[in-house]
């Protein structure tokens, strides 16, 4: 069974433009998590969406925004991109939203 | 708020027992994860404790003690792949959100 996908795996972008990352969960998870790793830390929570419905929000300014699809996949959206929004970003998928959560292998955005 | 406190860096050497602890200070508790990261990759799933105690698998095994918030991850028979980040993440009722530490990067030696 495939993984958690997620694409782009690179993206370049500039200050000021908005961008959107995508997430295939695992087949059967209905729960997706989305984390914004800096070099060096651990991830950051961002959001949460369990059932399409957001189950929970971290500390993040609404230039960020996200949804889940009847499919279960999901949208990252980050609008008026900052130099501080460079990052790793990661999707986790799960069958619930208390278990065990699994990686993609992110998409590594970077603002010039 | 939510704190989870773990070594920034440990090393040892292949073939040895490394324990690497996690503190944790948060409300709602339901859950601690352990992750492994290998540089330029995801972290990828070790184990799960929800009530105290140890769970083994193979390798690695993880303890949890939700009185003391303190919980550690031991790898047994270090191998040279083992060198990587690992990641303590706890799992709280607000909003089942997944609170991780910054990490601790093990650096195995001959």
């Amino acid at each position: 069974d495939a993984g958690v996908t997620q694409s782009p795996t690179h993206l370049i972008k500039t200050r000021g433009q908005h961008v959107t990352l995508r997430c295939s969960p695992i087949s059967g998870h209905k729960s997706v998590s989305w984390y914004q790793q800096v070099l060096g830390q651990g991830p950051q929570f961002i959001f949460q969406y369990y059932e399409k419905e957001e189950r929970g929000r971290g500390n993040f300014p609404d230039r960020f925004s996200a949804r889940q699809f009847p499919n279960y996949s999901s949208e990252l959206n980050v609008n008026a991109l900052l130099l501080g929004d460079s990052a790793l970003y990661l999707c986790a998928s799960s069958l619930a939203a208390d278990q065990p959560q699994h990686f993609g292998d992110g998409t590594r955005l970077s603002i010039l | 708020g939510q704190n989870i406190d773990q070594p920034t860096e440990m090393t040892a050497t292949e073939g040895a027992i490394v324990q690497i602890n996690c503190t944790y200070q948060t409300s709602g508790f339901n859950g601690l994860f352990w992750y492994q990261q290998h540089a330029g990759e995801a972290p990828t799933f070790l184990s799960y404790n929800v009530l105290d105690g140890l769970e083994e698998k193979g390798r690695f095994s993880s303890f949890l003690s939700r009185s003391k918030g303190y919980s550690y991850l031991l790898l047994k028979e270090l191998q040279m792949k083992d060198s990587a980040s690992y990641l303590c993440a706890v799992i709280h009722n607000a909003g089942n959100m997944l609170t991780f530490g910054g990490g601790t990067r093990l650096m195995v030696k001959p």
